[in-house]
C-alpha cells in the first residue's frame, strides 16, 4: 500500500542551528502534504499546509519564517526548523493527503531536541 | 470548550476483553471522523474511516458515529497485547482538509 517516508526518525541539534525534516510519499503523487507537531500525551496539531509548486498554508500562531516549508516535488515536502531553540523540542509529524482522503498517511515522525 | 474531547486513560483491561474508545465533539458539521493507533514515537496508523453516522466493521474493530449525541466510539473485540497503544480520535468538515484531533486515550492490554 502506499506509503509516507519521514527522515530522520529522530535528531538532536545544538541551540541556533537549523535542522530539516523530509516528508516522502513513496509510491504516490501527493500534491498536498501536512506538517504537525506533537507534544507529550497531547493532540497532534496542524502547523502548515504544503502545497507542490505553491507556498505553504501556516496554521494561525505558526511562524513561517521559522518553520519553513518547501513543496517543490510531487513526491518531496521539507520542514526546516531554523535557529533552532530548546522549546521547538518535539515530535513532527508529516502527512500526505491521498485523492480526496486526507489524513489516510502519516509518517513514522521526527522527534527533535534542541540542547 | 475543546472541539474534539478524549479521554486521556490509561485504560488498562486483561487479554481478551471488549475495549470501548470514545469521543466527544462540539462542532455538529464533522462529518469526517477517523481513528488512528499511534505505537511509542511513532506516527499514527489510520484504524477506521467513517462518513456521516452510522457503523463501520473491520475485523477485530467496530467504529460507530452518533451525530444527534455528537459522540463516536470505537470497539476493540478480543483485545490483545499487541493493541495497547494510544488512540485518537480525528475529525473534519466536508469542505475543509483539516483535520481536528482528541488528545489520545492510552490502552493497555494485559497478557
Amino acid at each position: 500500500g502506499a506509503v509516507v517516508s519521514q527522515h530522520p526518525s529522530r535528531v538532536i541539534c545544538k541551540s541556533g542551528t537549523s535542522v530539516k525534516i523530509e516528508c516522502r510519499s513513496l509510491d504516490f503523487q501527493a500534491t498536498t502534504m501536512f506538517w504537525y507537531r506533537q507534544f507529550p500525551k497531547k493532540s497532534l496539531m496542524l502547523m502548515a499546509t504544503s502545497n507542490e509548486g505553491s507556498k505553504a498554508t501556516y496554521e494561525q500562531g505558526v511562524e513561517k519564517d521559522k518553520f519553513l516549508i518547501n513543496h517543490a516535488s510531487l513526491t518531496l515536502s521539507t520542514l526546516t526548523v531554523t535557529s533552532a531553540h530548546p522549546e521547538d523540542s518535539s515530535f513532527y509529524i508529516c502527512s500526505a493527503r491521498w485523492g480526496d482522503l486526507t489524513g489516510a498517511f502519516f509518517g513514522q515522525g521526527t522527534r527533535l531536541t534542541v540542547v | 470548550q475543546k472541539e474534539v474531547e478524549q479521554d486521556p486513560g490509561p485504560l488498562s483491561v486483561p487479554e481478551g476483553a471488549i475495549v470501548s474508545l470514545n469521543c466527544t465533539y462540539s462542532n455538529s458539521a464533522f462529518q469526517y471522523f477517523m481513528w488512528y493507533r499511534q505505537y511509542s514515537r511513532k506516527g499514527p496508523e489510520l484504524l477506521m474511516y467513517t462518513y456521516s453516522s452510522g457503523n463501520k466493521e473491520d475485523g477485530r474493530f467496530t467504529a460507530q458515529v452518533d451525530k444527534s449525541s455528537k459522540y463516536i466510539s470505537l470497539f476493540i473485540r478480543d483485545s490483545q497485547p499487541s493493541d495497547s497503544a494510544t488512540y485518537l480520535c480525528a475529525m473534519k468538515l466536508d469542505s475543509s482538509y483539516k483535520l481536528i484531533f482528541g488528545s489520545g486515550t492510552r490502552l493497555l492490554v494485559r497478557p
